[in-house]
């Protein structure tokens, strides 16, 4: 019974193209993030959702757009797909609204590659 | 923005040997995290630590936070602790996490 879980595991798309990752988790946790992760692994936050409301948008292209229909499901909607965008984006989950103070239950990843 | 400094990048290991991974960071911080991502790319929370030390099974985390610096102790190494292991700043606000490079563990 998986805790967070994204679909697509894969996502081979062009330049230019719009696609969603989607991310559900069962913990019945009130906080889900993204994070991107680039080809050299650095991860980076890149929003925070508590109780569909948006806590944390890092310096991210407004191309991107998290979309949270509940507290347990928060999408990562992506416009005009551009080379850079390509990356391992991750969906997690914590208990409470600080990012930081509460340990995070991650999803498999998502491999994003534009070609 | 806090900078934050692991080392070493990488480190290879025999089994059995104890290893250390060191975490440094630029600006007070109200706690830090150990994340551990598997060669499948799974990521794993390890720790989430604000003072003293914690111990879970075979890894232990030690924090100080006046002297802003972590490490992430492993005994009796392992081929299965062979992974990346990242560390993550928390600012004091708890809002913004700043994430070290991960230091690349190879137990042969």
């Amino acid at each position: 019974d998986t805790a967070v879980s994204q679909t697509p595991k894969y996502l081979v798309t062009q330049m230019g193209n719009d696609k969603s990752i989607k991310c559900e988790q069962n913990l019945g946790h009130d906080t889900m993030y993204w994070y991107k992760q680039d080809s050299k692994k650095f991860l980076k936050i890149m929003f925070s959702y508590n109780n569909k409301e948006l806590i944390i948008n890092e310096t991210v292209p407004n191309r991107f757009s998290p979309k949270s229909p509940d507290k347990a499901h928060l999408n990562l909607h992506i416009n005009s797909l551009e080379l850079g965008d390509s990356a391992v984006y991750f969906c997690a989950s914590s208990q409470g609204g600080l990012a930081g103070l509460y340990e995070q239950y991650f999803g498999p990843g998502t491999r994003l590659t534009v070609t | 923005k806090n900078e934050v400094e692991q080392s070493p990048q990488n480190l290879t290991a025999q089994e059995g040997e104890f290893i250390t991974i060191n975490c440094s960071y630029s600006v007070g911080i109200s706690a830090l995290h150990w994340l551990q991502q598997h060669p499948g790319g799974g990521i794993v929370s390890l720790f989430m630590l604000s003072s003293g030390k914690k111990k879970h099974g075979r890894l232990i985390a030690t924090i100080n936070i006046q002297e802003k610096h972590s490490s992430l102790h492993i005994t009796a190494s392992h081929p299965r602790d062979s992974a990346v292991y990242i560390c993550a700043a928390v600012s004091n606000s708890g809002y913004a996490l700043n994430f070290g490079k991960g230091t690349s563990l190879l137990v042969t």
